[in-house]
């Protein structure tokens, strides 16, 4: 494939509804990344995936945050109940088995909570 | 824990000036060391990156330095060019199973 994919590209959803956000990354890059980016604001973690290690998710904020990653390519990040300050730009990034070589990025989805 | 910090969190310097932004990082183990740039409304991007087992590395008007013993990485854009504006994000990793830290940001605004 090209590049890192994400969809939607843009979401509005209702306070306390869940949103499904999804990932497809490189194909045959075995690290995968979630972080959001509120307006005007850096790079926040959220979770790491490296192959069949067990994930990262020292960066989720909340329990109402998760992510699976399904065979080891796409990813969905699951929001439940959201909240306005979930509002935000969320990027998925996928990097070649090491997480010393480039993270190539995708467009993210703008999440907007209202 | 892991943490980079990054500095500072906007520049404004004259076209064809230079630029400079500093990060520090504070896992020692940290062997790779990329810097990305974020243009307005899209993603961020690699422009270059280094590696532990050197000091420096240029590409045409872009370099980084690297001081191991202090734990502190820098970025250099010369002769700054209107284009260059951008949001500029470091990052350390250890490679491996580790994950990037990301650094905070710099927005840098190259007045013409």
């Amino acid at each position: 494939g090209a590049g890192v994919s994400q969809s939607p590209s843009n979401k509005v959803t209702e306070k306390g509804k869940d949103v499904e956000l999804r990932c497809d990354p490189i194909s045959g890059h075995t690290a995968l990344y979630w972080y959001r980016q509120s307006l005007g604001q850096g790079l926040e973690f959220l979770i790491y995936f490296q192959g069949n290690s067990a994930p990262d998710k020292s960066g989720l904020p909340s329990d109402r945050f998760s992510a699976e990653r399904t065979g080891g390519s796409v990813s969905t990040l699951t929001i439940q109940r959201t909240q306005q300050e979930d509002s935000a730009v969320y990027l998925c990034a996928s990097s070649y088995r090491q997480a010393n070589t480039e993270a190539f990025f995708g467009q993210g989805t703008r999440l907007t909570v209202v | 824990g892991e943490n980079v910090e990054q500095h500072p969190s906007t520049l404004s310097v004259q076209e064809g000036d230079s630029a400079v932004i500093k990060c520090t990082y504070s896992d020692s183990a940290s062997n790779y060391f990329p810097w990305y740039k974020q243009e307005l409304g899209k993603r961020p991007q690699l422009i270059i990156d280094i590696r532990s087992n050197v000091g420096e590395k240029k590409d045409q008007r872009i370099a980084v330095t690297l001081n191991k013993t202090a734990k502190h990485f820098s970025l250099h854009i010369t002769e700054t060019q209107p284009e260059d504006s951008a949001v500029y994000f470091c990052a350390a990793s250890r490679g491996g199973t580790y994950k990037y830290i990301f650094g905070t940001g710099t927005r840098l605004k190259v007045l013409a």
